[in-house]
């Protein structure tokens, strides 16, 4: 059973730009969420998608959005780039409904880094 | 939010029992407590999980304080593969969705 995929797993970028990253979660898996790692702050929630809704939010810009496919992939983006968002951008996916507790499965991420 | 606290670091021998703290005094009736852990370069994984009982796994077992301001992931032996850092997770349920509140981890140091 092939895990979580994100791509790309590597990207630079520049201040200003935007970027668009992507998450296909395990097959039967409905749900996705994202998470930023950075050192700092360590590991911080994104937003949470199931069946193409987002379900929850956490404290981040406007900047910062998702969505959700039909097939369940995902994708984020983050436009007019700033320097603090150079971060190891996580997916994780789960079979768990809304509102359910259960295991997520982490892809090994995209790291981006900003000049 | 809900917030833990963990030690940033501990060490341990291999083969013998590793108890990891988490201290979550602000927990909510809802929130259940995971416990994952994340290899150098790799994304997290899942150890554990639980509400109110002590749960055991074939990775790990969970103890969780009568009050639930406290919980500690006990790695029974610990092995070399077992160095990575262990973050303790508050996850609230709010009905329709569920957010995550990850702690700062501890990185666990296994020596032979």
């Amino acid at each position: 059973k092939a895990g979580v995929t994100q791509t790309p797993r590597y990207l630079i970028k520049t201040r200003g730009q935007q970027v668009t990253l992507s998450c296909s979660p395990i097959s039967g898996h409905r749900s996705v969420s994202w998470y930023q790692q950075t050192p700092g702050q360590g590991l911080q929630f994104l937003f949470e998608y199931f069946s193409e809704t987002q379900r929850n939010k956490g404290n981040f810009p406007g900047r910062f959005s998702g969505r959700q496919f039909s097939n369940s992939r995902s994708e984020m983006n983050v436009s007019t780039l700033e320097l603090g968002d150079s971060a190891l951008y996580l997916c994780a996916s789960s079979q768990r409904a809304p509102g359910r507790t259960g295991e997520l499965f982490f892809g090994e991420g995209s790291r981006l880094t900003v000049l | 939010d809900a917030k833990t606290t963990q030690p940033n670091s501990m060490e341990s021998n291999e083969e013998e029992p590793v108890h990891l703290p988490c201290n979550h005094s602000t927990i909510s009736g809802t929130d259940y407590i995971h416990w994952y852990r994340q290899l150098p370069s790799q994304g997290p994984e899942y150890v554990i999980h639980g509400l109110t009982s002590n749960v055991n796994n074939r990775m790990a077992s969970l103890a969780i304080a009568e009050d639930r301001k406290s919980s500690t992931l006990i790695l029974h032996r610990a092995t070399l593969r077992d160095a990575a850092v262990y973050y303790c997770i508050l996850s609230r349920l709010t009905g329709t969705a569920s957010k995550l509140t990850f702690g700062t981890g501890t990185r666990l140091q296994v020596t032979l």
